[in-house]
């Protein structure tokens, strides 16, 4: 079956730091990789996405490379600011499972100022 | 454009209570639907999936039920609540078949058992 792992928190930063989550995923099919971002009280919103194996998804300064090689999707950011503070979910969609989505454990972020 | 309304946005219940969540799906046809369960910092826990009417996948035993009468309706119930059933609930929607497979999340429930 499908499963997705992320790296687990909390993750504690000062703020411009660098971030790095790690996800890794495994998949019958070849999956649509995902992350998504939880602000505190909030639902989930997409934060970026890849369809495809070497496809960059970017947003908001976020960067994730979809690695077929190493089944990984790691999601990084430069400089991290208070804002960013948040619970990160890697997620896949898999067509030979009915699209069925996967989601990873969630890690929390918190960024200090 | 589509949208997808959950609600209520909170919910306080007694133990023993009955349950019923709702969410509708806008501007799309044949989603697919998921109920995910959020424990206080905790991930995701799927606890139902649909890719049709009348078409209910669960993905972890208890005393919940989900149902889809309708192609855009996806209804969490509960005959008689527990304390461990407490926790914040999210509706969400995916495309099936198309190249917009990621999710869309309503805004949550948050549901207290006292």
């Amino acid at each position: 079956g499908n499963s997705v792992t992320q790296m687990e928190g909390p993750v504690t930063l000062s703020e411009e730091a660098f971030l790095t989550i790690n996800c890794t995923y495994t998949a019958t099919g070849y999956p649509s990789l995902f992350w998504y971002v939880q602000y505190p009280g909030e639902g989930l919103q997409l934060l970026l996405k890849a369809t495809k194996a070497d496809d960059k998804g970017s947003n908001k300064g976020f960067e994730a490379t979809y690695r077929k090689e190493t089944t990984s999707f790691h999601l990084e950011k430069g400089s991290v600011q208070v804002s960013d503070s948040a619970v990160y979910f890697c997620a896949l969609s898999d067509p030979s499972n009915d699209y069925k989505l996967s989601f990873g454990a969630g890690t929390t972020v918190t960024v200090r100022a | 454009s589509q949208t997808i309304h959950q609600w209520p946005a909170t919910l306080v219940q007694p133990v023993g209570s009955p349950l019923s969540l709702e969410c509708t799906v806008e501007g799309t046809s044949n989603p697919n639907l998921y109920w995910y369960r959020q424990a206080a910092g905790r991930g995701l826990q799927l606890l139902f999936y649909s890719v049709g009417i009348g078409q209910i996948s669960s993905e972890v035993p208890q005393n919940l039920s989900a149902s889809r009468p309708q192609d855009r309706q996806f209804i969490l119930s509960s005959k008689k609540l527990l304390l461990s059933d407490s926790g914040f609930y999210l509706c969400a929607w995916s495309g099936y078949g198309t190249s917009n497979t990621e999710a869309f999340f309503g805004q949550g429930t948050r549901l207290t058992v006292v």
